[in-house]
């Protein structure tokens, strides 16, 4: 199964754009990439998801790379509400499974 | 509120005991998924059903089964409980179940083992 790898831990002060890497390098073609955080004791919220282009949306927007082997999610301004864990996961539509990663922790300071 | 909505919210059993954990999707949508999430491992994929049938199945323990209903709605059912099954479970529904669409997920039951 394909596998997403995260950093651990990312910092961003209020305000500034964030930008949450993800790599994906073993991805299929029919692999959706989708992200949700997750605040504590809450469960994960979508965030935003594609397949091959660009996506925006009121949240976020999705970069993802030529090949497909990577993507960012970008933040435009971040604010405090936007700490939570962020999930970078691939939808394995051939086997309909769900991979997710262990996540990127977003603190934000004000 | 997402739409996704689970009971219970909390639980407390003896280890060997069963449980029922419910969940009913948000309106419209076809496909459940449920989750685990325990402390040490972050979020597993155990199951998934799409319009009545089962269509994926993740880490799933022996003991735990589940099933979808005619009304769409979910049970995942544990039995035989250890105290290593005290997570935190949640229910995730989608509309076609094929990544197209995002998922909606429930705020989870918190199954304590004791």
């Amino acid at each position: 199964d394909a596998k997403t790898t995260q950093p651990n831990s990312m910092e961003s002060n209020e305000e500034e754009p964030v930008h949450l890497p993800c790599n994906h390098s073993t991805i299929s073609g029919t692999d959706y990439i989708h992200w949700y955080r997750q605040l504590p004791s809450q469960g994960p919220e979508y965030v935003i998801h594609g397949l091959t282009s660009n996506v925006n949306n009121r949240m976020a927007s999705l970069a993802i790379a030529e090949d497909r082997k990577s993507s960012t999610l970008i933040l435009h301004r971040a604010t405090l509400r936007d700490a939570a864990v962020y999930y970078c996961i691939l939808f394995n539509t051939g086997g309909f499974k769900t991979i997710f990663g262990a996540g990127t922790r977003l603190f934000v300071k004000a | 509120d997402s739409g996704v909505t689970q009971t219970p919210k909390h639980l407390i059993t003896a280890t060997g005991q069963r449980v029922t954990l419910r969940c009913s999707p948000r309106s419209g949508d076809l496909s459940v998924y449920w989750y685990q999430q325990s402390l040490d491992q972050g979020l597993q994929f155990l199951i998934q059903y799409y319009n009545g049938e089962e269509r994926a199945k993740g880490n799933i323990l022996e003991r735990f089964s589940a099933q979808q209903f005619p009304d769409l709605h979910s049970e995942l059912n544990l039995s035989s409980l250890e105290l290593g099954d005290s997570a935190l479970y949640f229910c995730a529904s989608s509309v076609s179940g094929t990544g197209d669409y995002g998922y909606t997920f429930g705020s989870g039951t918190r199954l304590t083992v004791v």
